[in-house]
């Protein structure tokens, strides 16, 4: 069974370009989470997503920042016109849902450089 | 919103020793609190997790105590040995209908050989 996939691992952007980053979760989960850490931070939840469908995006910026995850396919986070402050890594979770179980499991994570 | 304080921000213990690493929480409807360990460069891996209908898990060398009266809990690892060297955090969340995870901001536990 798979884990969380993400890619790129790495990615480097210049200031303005666009950044997209892909989470396909492990099997069976429905749901998934996007959350930042900056150098030597914790993990800051961003948004949590279920298939079509934006669940809770309180933790994401209004501007530039944007996720889905569509029916097929991947979860993607898009970052448009990245700017110095956006380089972080950048992790997504995935859970099997609410059938009352909590455990998310990450991915490896997307190191975001904006040069 | 939730906030959780986690410390201390390092830890440096000799093998051998035992590693306490607390967490404070503020949301007292709080109800699931797992523990996650990073290694550098790796992805956060879930360790140990507790929810708010226990006091106390063991697994091995780890085990988390939850005082919900007092809203903090902690992880202890005994036996430590050089491979528990990394940064360990904690988070909470409750259910509300889907577990959106508040984390601390981190402990960097260094084991001496």
């Amino acid at each position: 069974n798979a884990g969380v996939m993400q890619n790129p691992r790495h990615l480097v952007r210049r200031r303005g370009q666009e950044a997209r980053l892909r989470c396909s979760p492990m099997k069976g989960h429905s749901h998934v989470y996007w959350y930042r850490q900056l150098p030597e931070e914790g993990l800051k939840f961003m948004v949590y997503l279920q298939k079509e469908n934006i669940i809770d995006e309180s933790g994401m910026p209004k501007e530039r920042f944007s996720a889905e995850f569509p029916k097929e396919g991947p979860s993607i986070l898009r970052i448009q016109q990245v700017v110095r402050g956006d380089s972080a890594a950048y992790f997504c979770a995935s859970s099997p849902g609410q059938g009352g179980t909590y455990e998310q499991y990450f991915g490896p994570g997307t190191r975001l450089t904006v040069t | 919103g939730e906030n959780v304080e986690q410390h201390p921000s390092t830890l440096s213990v000799q093998e051998g020793d035992s590693a306490v690493i607390k967490c404070t929480y503020s949301d007292s409807a709080s109800n699931y609190f797992p523990w996650y360990k990073q290694e550098l460069g790796k992805r956060p891996q879930l360790i140990i997790d507790i929810r708010s209908n226990v006091g106390e898990k063991k697994d091995q060398r780890i085990a988390v105590t939850l005082n919900k009266t007092a809203k903090h809990f902690s992880l202890h690892i005994t036996e430590t040995q050089p491979e528990d060297s990394a940064v360990y955090f904690c988070a909470a969340s409750k259910n509300s209908g889907y577990s959106t995870l508040t984390f601390g901001k981190g402990t960097m536990l260094l084991v001496s050989p």
